[in-house]
């Protein structure tokens, strides 16, 4: 099962920041954060991960709250091909196999 | 640098038929990942396979469905009898090395198989 939770769907308008919220209070010390999403039939992306800092790469931010227990992942300027689920998942770097939960359907609206 | 290659995209089979998926993992990966996710619903891992090695298969169906992933050739989902309910998109993940988990995970376009 997905150690994760997160809002089922969220509207962000074109051009603003879309903020993802992710629950996981029950992550272990040597557990990262990970995101990926699903644009509509296509097979997922990776997004971006973090452990305990905040990272940032050209698709996305990774803000982690101190006590680990919740990150946001950020788009800061949506696009209409943003439109997707986004998935939360913790894991280590082993080979553990991803477990998605329901994720998050984003949708950018003009 | 080729990503995961999945062939056929699109596979229309009777019931009772075989399905068979074929999956290319990307240059330099030796980890092959399986999910199936089913129309409206979520990603559901099937199996994880090293080459000639099945690691994790619990995700897979008991009966009709298997999978390998031989020293050469691309790694192989085998569906057989399929039923209507198999109807799904079939995606698979490729990955350098245990040790880079999920971050080191690409997947392939999936392929799309319809039971008429």
């Amino acid at each position: 099962d997905a150690k994760t939770t997160q809002p089922t769907s969220m509207d962000c308008a074109e051009g603003r920041a879309a903020n993802l919220p992710c629950n996981h209070s029950t992550i272990s010390g040597n557990e990262y954060v990970y995101w990926y999403r699903q644009i509509h039939s296509q097979g997922p992306q990776y997004i971006i991960h973090g452990l305990k800092n905040n990272e940032t790469n050209e698709m996305a931010s990774l803000i982690i709250t101190e006590d680990r227990k919740s990150s946001t992942l950020i788009l800061p300027h949506a696009t209409l091909r943003d439109t997707a689920v986004y998935y939360c998942i913790v894991g280590e770097t082993s080979y553990d196999k991803v477990i998605f939960g329901p994720g998050t359907s984003l949708s950018v609206i003009p | 640098n080729a990503g995961v290659m999945q062939n056929p995209r699109h596979l229309v089979r009777r019931r009772g038929q075989e399905a068979r998926l074929r999956c290319s993992p990307m240059k330099g990966h030796s980890h092959v990942y399986w999910y199936r996710q089913l129309p409206e619903e979520g990603l559901k891992f099937m199996v994880y396979l090293q080459k000639e090695n099945i690691i994790d298969e619990s995700g897979m169906p008991k009966e009709r469905f298997s999978a390998e992933f031989p020293k050469e050739g691309p790694s192989i989902l085998r569906i057989q009898q399929v039923v209507r309910g198999d109807s799904a998109a079939y995606f698979c993940a490729s990955s350098h090395s245990e040790s880079t988990g999920a971050y080191g995970y690409t997947f392939g376009s999936g392929t799309r198989l319809t039971v008429v």
